[in-house]
């Protein structure tokens, strides 16, 4: 039982929209503490693509987004490419202590 | 550009030890604090546990799971994070990744530990 909620999987064609939901609860994302969304492909380590909320590292495209109200963060990807498939974590800081969400597979049908 | 390198892993009987080491450049490391996170077949990330800078006070959490039987220690001279691992049980198998615990953190690939008789 993960301290943050994703659901399982989510699809979507090329080209459209799709969010990825985490909720948390008061002890850490609705206490203010930063969330991150990592993206993992098959057989490699887990990849930062959003750092504290809405920040994106040097080389993640634009079309990843991060936001966040009360006690949930969301994930958005436009123009989904087939190259978006992959398992997508969040994580956060409950008592100062890192915290992950289940995972979300997401599927470029 | 910060670069982890995690080692030691391997094949373990249940009830044995094993110690992890992860290497790190690219950061001034005696004042990183440092986690493991592992990831059991076909499951999701788990945070293990955190070491803070010496001048933190050095200071360790660890994992309800994992308490009491793996330590996590620090050698700034190598700029080298470890991970004791004692008591191994099946359940420990997974890959365990080295990570800084920065605003931005970086990940190490990855080293496989596999607990099995």
């Amino acid at each position: 039982q993960s301290v943050l909620t994703q659901p399982p999987s989510v699809s979507g064609a090329p080209g459209q929209r799709v969010t990825i939901s985490c909720t948390g609860s008061s002890s850490n994302i609705g206490a203010g503490s930063d969330v991150h969304w990592y993206q993992q492909l098959p057989g490699t380590a887990p990849k930062l693509l959003i750092y504290a909320f809405n920040n994106r590292p040097s080389g993640v495209p634009d079309r990843f987004s991060g936001s966040k109200s009360d006690t949930s963060a969301s994930l958005a990807i436009t123009g989904l490419q087939p190259e978006d498939e992959a398992d997508y974590y969040c994580q956060s800081y409950d008592n100062s202590l890192r915290v992950f969400g289940g995972g979300t597979k997401l599927t470029v049908l | 550009e910060v670069l982890l390198v995690e080692s030691g892993g391997g094949l373990v009987k249940p009830g044995g030890s094993l110690r992890l080491s992860c290497a790190a450049s690219g950061l001034t490391f005696s004042n990183a604090w440092m986690s493991w996170v592992r990831q059991a077949p076909g499951k999701g990330l788990e945070w293990v546990g955190r070491i803070k800078s010496k001048s933190a006070g050095e200071t360790t959490d660890y994992a309800a799971p994992v308490k009491g039987r793996f330590t996590i220690l620090r050698d700034d001279s190598k700029a080298t994070m470890y991970l004791q691992m004692n008591s191994l049980k099946t359940e420990d198998t997974a890959v365990y990744y080295c990570t800084t615990e920065v605003l931005v953190p970086d990940w190490g690939q990855g080293t496989l530990v596999t607990v099995s008789s």
